[in-house]
């Protein structure tokens, strides 16, 4: 079993619906999540980070994060075309020093 | 601010020279300093992270190597590349605890 594990996709939505990317931890004392995305021959960049339960919000994007379940999502509303790209979860245990990466989401929005 | 810097952006080497890859941070000190490689259409692969100065972790038993020789410069080498050393060399950084930030990468071809 993977350490982090994200549905390779493609996922495929119509432009203006909500994007929903997953992502499951399997180490319990994970403390930190981040989301980034990735743009096709681009670096990854940083687009959420979440620490408690609960929901976070920025602009389109909300983070979602159930400790008990072991499981982060990401939801984006309203997508747009420019949302098109791979999207990575990262799981970050203080203890180790370093984030365990997931696979990535390839997320196509459609005009 | 912070900014990482990544070069070269681009780099053809033929099998068995030796390679050098170079990354500095500006604006913050004693970063957590990290490799990465991607291969294409795949998720990161951590190569060596870097808690300081002279203290490097490697997580994957190859023909490269990583130094920190001041606080916030980390350099990937190789005395002889393999075909198999191909791919997306990503450098990032962080502070204690805190989400990772990605220079812009080096795409590696090997010849």
């Amino acid at each position: 079993q993977k350490e982090v594990e994200q549905n390779s996709g493609p996922l495929s939505v119509p432009e203006g619906a909500i994007a929903s990317l997953n992502c499951t931890y399997s180490d319990r004392g994970s403390q930190s999540f981040f989301w980034y995305r990735q743009y096709s021959g681009k670096s990854p960049e940083l687009i959420m980070f979440i620490y408690s339960n609960g929901d976070k919000e920025d602009g389109r994007f909300t983070a979602q994060l159930n400790k008990a379940s072991q499981y982060v999502s990401l939801l984006i509303r309203d997508s747009q075309p420019s949302d098109s790209a791979t999207y990575l979860c990262a799981v970050d245990n203080t203890n180790a020093g370093k984030s365990t990466f997931g696979d990535g989401t390839t997320l196509t929005v459609k005009p | 601010s912070q900014t990482i810097h990544q070069w070269p952006a681009t780099l053809v080497q033929p099998v068995g020279s030796p390679l050098s890859l170079e990354c500095t941070v500006e604006g913050t000190s004693n970063p957590n300093l990290y490799w990465y490689r991607q291969a294409a259409g795949r998720g990161l692969q951590l190569l060596f992270y870097s808690v300081g100065i002279g203290q490097i972790s490697s997580e994957v038993p190859q023909n490269l190597s990583a130094s920190r020789p001041q606080d916030r410069q980390f350099i990937l080498s190789s005395k002889k590349l393999l075909l198999s050393d191909s791919g997306f060399y990503l450098c990032a950084w962080s502070g204690s605890n805190q989400p990772q930030h990605f220079g812009d990468g080096t795409r590696l071809s090997i010849l």
